[in-house]
């Protein structure tokens, strides 16, 4: 079964400098996809940003980018130019491709302080 | 376009009651999916349902229960309540193609309270 792991259950950082959440995985798939989610305080949960496993380049998406690295089976996020809306909980997920297994794979999240 | 839905925001039960979860997709979605957030155990796959069908059940009891209508809406059923089921329940939606990389979009969850 796959797990998704995030060994750091809260950060902080001060506005305008970057913080980087940590996310490690363990799957038997060699074809996946992997996610961010920011869940702020009013529960939304909102995609951040998406991997596909068999692209190389890493993912961007404005001040959210990721360092993916497949044979480590890591997956970090890294947020520029932190923002007080950053602030939130953050979830990385794993899903596979295999027929019937659609289901998002949540590690224990990240709470994300930001100071100002 | 209109998000995910989901009602009521907050349910309160007390224990050995039914919860009823209902949930809206996304216009065009047909995959609903349910989770379970729970204090200190993170969000864990409860049921997915594509096409009126359930397709995949997480490990959870039988008392957790739902179904999928014919506009793709969903109801997540919760029969004999317990106070470990006391959570947020999170509703998503995809538009599930073979094969095809999909976002699962999700609601703003209900809580439900078992007293």
């Amino acid at each position: 079964a796959q797990t998704v792991t995030q060994s750091q259950p809260e950060m902080s950082v001060q506005e305008a400098e970057t913080v980087t959440l940590s996310c490690t995985y363990d799957t038997s798939e060699s074809d996946y996809y992997l996610f961010w989610y920011k869940q702020p305080p009013s529960r939304q949960m909102i995609l951040v940003i998406r991997q596909e496993a068999y692209k190389q380049q890493n993912a961007t998406e404005n001040r959210f980018s990721v360092n993916f690295q497949k044979a480590a089976k890591s997956f970090s996020l890294k947020i520029s130019d932190s923002q007080l809306g950053d602030a939130a909980m953050y979830f990385c997920a794993y899903r596979g491709i295999i027929q019937g297994a659609q289901k998002l794979v949540f590690g224990q999240g990240t709470r994300l302080t930001i100071n100002p | 376009e209109a998000g995910v839905t989901q009602s009521p925001t907050h349910l309160i039960k007390t224990r050995g009651q039914q919860a009823t979860l209902r949930c809206s997709p996304i216009s065009g979605h047909t995959s609903v999916y349910w989770y379970q957030q729970a204090l200190g155990l993170g969000l864990q796959f409860l049921l997915w349902y594509d096409e009126g069908e359930e397709r995949n059940r997480g490990n959870f009891p039988p008392r957790f229960s739902g179904r999928q209508f014919p506009n793709y809406s969903s109801e997540l059923n919760v029969n004999a309540l317990e106070l470990e089921d006391s959570a947020l329940y999170l509703c998503a939606s995809s538009a599930l193609t073979s094969g095809a990389r999909y976002e699962q979009y999700f609601g703003p969850g209900t809580r439900l309270t078992v007293t």
